[in-house]
């Protein structure tokens, strides 16, 4: 069965510093990954997501993934985190009949 | 926006009411999913639809019976609720069942005194 671990439950930054969440999966085959942002109160919005073609995925809002097959990784990035970053991300791998959600990481972003 | 709305946004129920929630897609899916986000715990996929067939119920109690009139719509009724079932529930859809991305609606917060 397929699953994903998402290794912080919490990560905090600093307005302008770099992000990195990370997830690991588990997969027999080749895997569908995504990942999704909560916002409080809100609905999940797709962020991006890897499909089996290029393995470095962008996204919405400067995010981007790497999938790393040997590493069996799919860690999300940002270059210069915004306040409006803070929220909760989901890693999510697909077992080609549903979604397999990752626990979620808080992203906290200070000033 | 995402094309997925919810409705109502917030509801506050007693154990003994009997309310329901509606859940709208305009983008043309077969598929759609109750979701249940509880605090402190991963997020619990309640019921699966493809093409208004039921084809998931992961276990859920009998006090939650959802309904699917056309592939557009779905809705949860919700009876005789515990304060254990406040919660937020997401709505979702996607193209299909296998496993393709999905596109949620903001949610119910729903909470049972």
């Amino acid at each position: 069965a397929q699953s994903v671990t998402q290794l912080d439950s919490h990560v905090s930054v600093s307005e302008g510093t770099p992000v990195l969440l990370r997830c690991n999966y588990s997969s027999s085959y080749s895997p569908s990954l995504f990942w999704y942002v909560q916002h409080p109160n809100k609905g999940l919005q797709l962020l991006l997501k890897y499909t089996s073609a290029a393995t470095l995925v962008k996204g919405i809002n400067g995010f981007e993934a790497e999938f790393k097959k040997s590493e069996t990784s799919f860690h999300l990035t940002k270059p210069s985190a915004h306040m409006s970053d803070a929220a909760e991300y989901f890693c999510v791998v697909s077992d080609l009949q549903k979604l397999v959600f990752g626990t979620g990481t808080r992203l906290l972003v200070s000033p | 926006e995402t094309g997925v709305t919810q409705t109502p946004r917030h509801l506050v129920m007693g154990m003994t009411n009997k309310k329901s929630l509606k859940c709208e897609q305009h983008l043309g899916h077969n598929a759609m999913y109750w979701y249940k986000q509880s605090a402190k715990k991963p997020l619990e996929l309640m019921f699966v639809y493809s093409l208004e067939e039921r084809v998931e119920n992961n276990s859920v109690p009998s006090r939650f019976s959802p309904e699917c009139p056309n592939s557009s719509h779905l809705f949860l009724h919700l009876h005789t609720l515990q304060p254990e079932d406040s919660a937020l529930y997401l709505c979702a859809s996607s193209q299909d069942i296998r496993g393709t991305e999905a596109f949620f609606g903001q949610g119910t917060r729903l909470t049972v005194v």
